[in-house]
């Protein structure tokens, strides 16, 4: 079964500033599909930036990029110019893609907890 | 409406009740999820539904019974529940097979159960 591992349960960052979340993940697929969400106080998931592993590049999103590592099975977001309203739970997820036997769902890590210091 | 709603945004029942949470869709998508998150807890896949047809049960207990009438509604009917199945219910969509499978979350339902 697939794992995917948050191991900053926090983090903090200043305003303007740029952190660097961490994701590790294990599986035995050659392809899937990785994702970044964030879960603001308000509860609404949102899908911040999405990877897919046949892809060599590192997807970019205004100010998220993240870093793919495929052989080391590492998928860190980068927040760049961090700014209030980023303060939010973040979540990395994995899913394997769709083969025709049915949707799937996606596999959490447990979240990082990121503060905006003003 | 736009997105994913969920209704009622927060409930709270006792262990003899029974309830249903509701989920729609407006994105036209023909994939259905619903999620549990607990606190400290990873979110959990309870069940999936594919062009209404039920593609996962995640080990969920009976007292937990979905349903899908359309590609555009998903239910979670609730009976019997447990202190421990307090939690945050949060539906999802997506467009199995599309360009782009995204999956796109509802704002959640807030159940307590005393």
């Amino acid at each position: 079964a697939q794992t995917v591992t948050q191991s900053q349960p926090e983090m903090s960052v200043q305003e303007a500033e740029t952190v660097t979340l961490s994701c590790t993940y294990d599986t035995s697929e050659s392809d899937y599909y990785l994702f970044w969400y964030k879960q603001p106080p308000s509860r609404q998931m949102i899908l911040v930036i999405r990877q897919e592993a046949y892809k060599q590049q590192n997807a970019t999103e205004n100010r998220f990029s993240v870093n793919f590592q495929k052989a080391a099975k590492s998928f860190s977001l980068k927040i760049s110019d961090s700014q209030l309203g980023d303060a939010a739970m973040y979540f990395c997820a994995y899913r394997t893609p769709y083969s025709g036997g049915g949707a799937d769902g996606l596999t959490f890590g447990k979240g990082t907890h990121l503060i905006i210091q003003p | 409406e736009t997105g994913v709603t969920q209704t009622p945004r927060h409930l709270v029942m006792g262990m003899t009740n029974k309830k249903s949470l509701k989920c729609e869709q407006h994105l036209g998508h023909n994939a259905m999820y619903w999620y549990k998150q607990s606190a400290k807890k990873p979110l959990e896949l309870m069940f999936v539904y594919n062009f209404k047809e039920q593609t996962e049960n995640n080990s969920v207990p009976s007292r937990f019974s979905p349903e899908c009438p359309n590609s555009s509604h998903l239910f979670l009917h609730l009976h019997t529940l447990q202190p421990e199945d307090s939690a945050l219910y949060l539906c999802a969509s997506s467009q199995v097979g599309g360009a782009t499978d995204t999956q796109y979350f509802g704002p959640g339902t807030r159940l307590t159960v005393l």
